[in-house]
């Protein structure tokens, strides 16, 4: 069965740094697509970032980065330069591609707070 | 509004009364989704629709009706309301299975 784990509740990092936040996934479907989004206090669910099972290359959009690794079945967002604004859920969400009707698969979400 | 829209954002009801959530989208998408946010279990699917009259069970269906007569809407409805429903609701749509999900701004909903 499909699962998403992220194991990080809550982080914390110092403004401009950089922070990697984990995710690791289960399937047994060669064909999955993984996805991060961010739900500021306001609640909206903000789409980040979409990695394939297939791409070659890791995903980046602007500071947010996918650390994709295969092998290890993790999924792991890098956030550079971090923001005040950053401050927020983060949820990691993976799909089978070709069946279960394009369903997202939800991890629990980590808590990210930046610090001036 | 363009985009994807959720009505009411907020709802007070008392146990055992019917409500019903509504959603519409204005991309013509054909996916949408209706799942449900509780804190320690993030986001889990209710129910989706591939198309119109087309809808499926997902991962928590009980206590819950759907329908989809036209594309851009899917409402979502509670037969009889349970505290345990009490939750914020969220509301995608997709345009394919392959694309990402669109949420609109959800609906926190209290059963009393």
């Amino acid at each position: 069965a499909q699962k998403i784990t992220q194991t990080q509740p809550g982080m914390f990092v110092q403004e401009k740094e950089a922070v990697t936040l984990d995710c690791t996934y289960d399937t047994s479907d060669p064909s999955y697509g993984l996805f991060w989004y961010k739900q500021p206090s306001s609640g909206e669910m903000i789409f980040l970032i979409y990695q394939g099972s297939y791409d070659q290359q890791n995903a980046t959009e602007g500071r947010y980065s996918l650390n994709f690794q295969k092998a290890r079945k993790s999924a792991n967002l890098v956030i550079s330069a971090s923001q005040l604004g950053d401050s927020a859920m983060y949820f990691c969400a993976m799909r089978e591609l070709y069946n279960q009707g394009g369903k997202l698969i939800f991890g629990q979400g980590t808590e990210l707070s930046v610090k001036p | 509004d363009a985009g994807i829209t959720q009505s009411p954002r907020y709802k007070i009801t008392e146990t055992g009364r019917q409500v019903t959530l509504m959603c519409h989208q204005t991309w013509s998408h054909s996916y949408m989704f209706w799942y449900r946010q509780d804190l320690g279990h993030g986001l889990r699917l209710i129910y989706y629709s591939a198309a119109a009259d087309i809808t499926d069970k997902g991962e928590v269906p009980d206590g819950y009706v759907v329908s989809r007569s036209k594309t851009e809407n899917f409402p979502l409805t509670l037969e009889s309301a349970t505290r345990s429903q009490t939750s914020v609701y969220f509301c995608a749509s997709t345009l394919a299975a392959t694309y990402e999900q669109y949420f609109g701004p959800g609906t926190r909903l209290t059963v009393t």
